[in-house]
């Protein structure tokens, strides 16, 4: 079976400052993990993915995540926050089937 | 534009109406997949076509809920006797042929969504 935990489903940060957003997986099997990105009243765009080549990936706007298998983690960071980062992040999990399991997301706030 | 499309962006219905929603996915693109979103959550499946065959279907599809690709382009998605508990965006997302070397599924393209109200 696969899930993803995302902890924290509010995250605020200052413009400027790093943004950390924690997601942990299971998966019985390797797994393939991604990144997406909502904004209000549209659909879920990719940020970035991980399937099993190199384990620190980045993805588009300056967004990167590393993929820790002795903690079962693929945080999502970005070194500076700019306003267009607020919106809901999701982690998802690719398991034996063809499904996204996806976690309940995290919703980032930038405050200027 | 060729990402994901989905119509119609909203819909408003009483409890017991028959609702559909399409999606057109990615042309070149043989899976389509339909997931739910309510308030707070994240999406969560609902089920899977590669081509015009739907291969996965979730528990969370009751006998209420039907889903057609006929000639494995755009998909259709049915909802009978709506109850107030079907209100949420539907989203759909369509992915390439092949996916990764496991077989298993690569980067979904997800469509703006549909949300359904049910009053």
């Amino acid at each position: 079976a696969q899930s993803v935990t995302q902890l924290g489903s509010h995250v605020s940060v200052s413009e400027g400052a790093l943004v950390l957003l924690r997601c942990n997986y299971s998966s019985s099997v390797p797994p393939y993990l991604f990144w997406y990105v909502q904004y209000p009243n549209q659909g879920l765009q990719l940020l970035l993915k991980y399937t099993s080549a190199a384990t620190l990936v980045k993805g588009i706007n300056g967004f990167e995540a590393e993929f820790k298998k002795s903690e079962t983690s693929f945080h999502l960071t970005k070194p500076s926050a700019h306003m267009s980062d607020a919106a809901e992040y999701f982690c998802a999990v690719s398991g034996t089937g063809n499904q996204f399991y996806f976690g309940t997301g995290t919703s980032l706030t930038v405050i200027p | 534009d060729t990402g994901v499309s989905q119509n119609p962006r909203h819909k408003i219905t009483k409890r017991g109406q028959n609702v559909t929603f399409r999606c057109d996915p990615i042309s070149e693109h043989n899976r389509l997949y339909w997931y739910r979103q309510t308030l707070g959550q994240g999406p969560e499946f609902l089920t899977y076509f590669q081509n015009e065959a739907q291969l996965e279907k979730s528990r969370l599809l009751s006998d209420r809920f039907s889903a057609e690709r006929p000639k494995g382009s755009f998909s259709t998605l049915e909802i009978q006797r709506t109850e107030q508990g079907d209100s949420a965006m539907y989203l759909c997302a369509s992915s390439p042929q092949g996916g990764l070397a496991s077989g298993r599924s690569d980067t979904q393209y997800f469509g703006p969504g549909t949300r359904l109200t049910v009053l």
